[in-house]
């Protein structure tokens, strides 16, 4: 298993600032995403975070407003840039161990006010 | 796209009662998770699935990944309060390999009373 830890795990946020929200694994990890969890919804896929190289985004989000880094196999961020009460949901960092096992950090809930 | 249709939506169910909820999809998955989320907290992982038939438990838990492949169950006996939560199943699509891009299910809230 992997254990996963984020900062900040809730912040409150005016509109129009960005949130860097910072996601580090216990072990080194190859694969590395980022989900959002709307309130009261399921989770959708944001992106996958690359080692060394530009996140691939999913259809519906772009790296304007996700700006994510990864220079490591155990961290990786995510920003969420020009913020709008749209934005208020769970950021949830998730890694593939093991026998392609997913696990899930606790999540950053963000409220954009 | 591709989606997972899982129900039932919400339970509230009596303490030691056995619990069932299930997840389907026209879609073929070649691997199931089901997670369980409380409140504040993210969702961990309850049961990982990765052939089809296969049927593995997990204490009180157990599950199943139908032959089919377009499906999947868990199954809670003898419910506690503390199972309490939102169930989510998830399916990595076939073909999506180790993507990471799991799709998932809407969601079970289970309430126990005690």
């Amino acid at each position: 298993s992997a254990v996963i830890s984020q900062k900040p795990s809730r912040d409150i946020c005016q509109r129009g600032t960005s949130l860097t929200i910072q996601c580090q694994v216990d072990s080194q990890v190859t694969m590395m995403f980022w989900y959002r969890q709307q309130p009261g919804q399921s989770l959708t896929l944001i992106a996958t975070a690359n080692q060394g190289s530009e996140a691939t985004y999913e259809s519906g989000f772009v790296i304007d407003k996700f700006p994510i880094s990864r220079p490591n196999l155990t961290f990786s961020t995510l920003t969420v840039s020009n913020m709008s009460p749209e934005d208020s949901s769970i950021y949830l960092c998730s890694v593939v161990a093991g026998q392609e096992t997913q696990y899930f950090g606790p999540g950053t809930r963000l409220l954009v006010l | 796209g591709q989606q997972l249709n899982q129900s039932p939506q919400s339970m509230f169910i009596q303490e030691g009662e056995d619990v069932s909820m299930n997840c389907t999809s026209s879609s073929i998955f070649n691997t199931w998770l089901w997670y369980k989320q409380e409140p504040g907290e993210g969702p961990v992982l309850l049961i990982a699935l990765y052939k089809a038939g296969e049927l593995t438990s997990n204490g009180r838990l157990t599950a199943q990944f139908g032959i089919t492949r377009k499906d999947s169950f868990l199954n809670i006996s003898a419910s506690i309060p503390s199972d309490v939560g939102i169930y989510f199943c998830a399916g990595r699509p076939l073909g999506s390999g180790n993507t990471g891009k799991l799709i998932f299910g809407q969601g079970t809230t289970l309430q126990v009373k005690p």
